[in-house]
């Protein structure tokens, strides 16, 4: 079983929906990071929060909007979605985000884009 | 962070060892190695990571050659559970000061024969 919690598993929206995605971890973790994986593709790295403040945006689209109410949660808004945005959306935390510190993943929400 | 070179795929059989290579010719004295795998449906998972010395714990072992231009992640007896994605990635100390993002590379697809 994993750490982190994602929530839904499975999501279907059409590209007018405004839907989020939910991820949770009660490992006391202070980083959180949000990766996104084409099918057969590595995960690629989208947002990372360090102690609830954005510190790295890969320079995602707007219509993809993070946010980190308390230390435990993370939430990824989505709006006006593309079919190309269809993929499997992954969550992951570490202690503090130091480089040498592993980092826990969930097992993701996968996401179709009508 | 430097690159990492990995065969696209590698069979095994079930119950023997499996050694894993990856190459990273340009690796700096900062950059740590650090093993991943993604079993199927699920999100990636750390195994390992180590700088100069050979480490071990209770998944696997890395054994890292006297001039870091290589490393090779060793399963000591293969089971059908460790079918997965294994990736290689260096991560700088160094890298943003507290940030140390992972970028993942292609990987090794190892299939387990029973």
């Amino acid at each position: 079983d994993t750490e982190v919690t994602q929530t839904p598993k499975h999501l279907v929206m059409g590209m007018t929906n405004k839907k989020s995605l939910k991820c949770e971890q009660h490992m006391g973790h202070r980083a959180m990071y949000w990766y996104k994986q084409k099918a057969k593709k590595p995960p690629e790295l989208m947002f990372v929060y360090s102690y609830e403040k954005l510190s790295i945006n890969e320079s995602v689209p707007s219509r993809f909007s993070p946010e980190c109410p308390n230390s435990s949660l993370l939430n990824l808004h989505l709006h006006a979605l593309q079919p190309e945005d269809s993929a499997l959306y992954l969550c992951a935390s570490s202690r503090s985000g130091l480089p040498l510190q592993p980092q826990h993943f969930g097992d993701g929400t996968r996401l179709s884009i009508l | 962070d430097a690159k990492t070179t990995q065969p696209n795929s590698m069979e095994s059989n079930e119950e023997e060892p499996v050694h894993l290579p990856c190459n990273h010719s340009t690796i700096s004295g900062t950059d740590y190695i650090h093993w991943y795998r993604q079993l199927p449906s699920q999100g990636p998972e750390y195994v390992i990571h180590g700088l100069t010395s050979n480490v071990n714990n209770r998944m696997a072992s890395l054994a890292i050659a006297e001039d870091r231009k290589s490393s090779t992640l060793i399963l000591h007896r293969a089971t059908l559970r460790d079918a997965a994605v294994y990736y290689c990635i260096l991560r700088d100390v160094n890298y943003g000061g507290s940030q140390g993002n992972l970028i993942f590379g292609k990987g090794t697809k190892l299939s387990v024969k029973p």
